[in-house]
């Protein structure tokens, strides 16, 4: 079946630090992979996305990069804001079906 | 650009009543998703609909009910509510077989609160 297994949190950071967040997925087949961000009382903004192994997703300094051979899906920053701020689901979608959420990661930056 | 609309943003609701959540697509797109989102939780698919057809169901209770009609606007409609019900219901939309048909573009959600 599919599925998507990201880090747990809370992680907490100091403002510039380096973020990472681990997303790992196993699916049927070759999925979409997305990257999606909720603010306190919002809804679902997508943040990244990646169709094909090797595909690097990217957006307001985020990155992350479809590794077919380790299955994986990393959400990356080099200098993170107070403002980046919120949780962070990890997702994937194949052949135009439903979406496949992770659990979430919070995220809190400190000044 | 126009997105998905869904009303209301906030619903308050007894136990055992009704609620209907009402979710309007993108412009063309022909295919709604309806997700829950419960405090802490990730996502979970509850239905989704393909020119006015159910195409795939997930956990969504037999209390629940939903359609896509005519102009693809989809409802969902929530009988004897619970307070497990109490939950963030997101709409998402796509146009199949589309340039983007593996993404779904989500509404703003609608907050239940059952009390």
């Amino acid at each position: 079946g599919n599925s998507v297994t990201q880090m747990e949190g809370p992680v907490t950071l100091s403002e510039e630090a380096f973020l990472t967040i681990n997303c790992t997925y196993t699916a049927t087949g070759y999925p979409s992979l997305f990257w999606y961000v909720q603010y306190p009382g919002e809804g679902l903004q997508l943040l990244l996305k990646a169709t094909k192994a090797d595909d690097k997703g990217s957006n307001k300094g985020f990155e992350a990069t479809y590794r077919k051979e380790t299955t994986s899906f990393h959400l990356e920053k080099g200098s993170v804001q107070v403002s980046d701020s919120a949780v962070y689901f990890c997702a994937l979608i194949y052949n135009f079906n439903k979406f496949y959420f992770g659990s979430g990661t919070k995220l809190n930056v400190k000044p | 650009a126009a997105g998905v609309i869904q009303s209301p943003r906030h619903l308050i609701k007894e136990k055992r009543e009704t609620a209907t959540l009402k979710c309007y697509p993108i412009p063309r797109h022909d295919t709604v998703y309806w997700y829950q989102q419960g405090p802490g939780q990730d996502p979970q698919f509850l239905i989704s609909f393909y020119e006015k057809m159910q195409s795939d169901k997930g956990s969504i209770p037999d209390r629940f009910s939903a359609q896509q009609f005519s102009d693809y606007h989809s409802e969902l409609n929530m009988s004897s509510l619970e307070l497990g019900d109490s939950a963030l219901y997101f709409c998402a939309s796509s146009l199949y077989g589309g340039a983007h048909s593996n993404e779904q573009f989500f509404g703003p959600g609608t907050r239940l609160t059952v009390l």
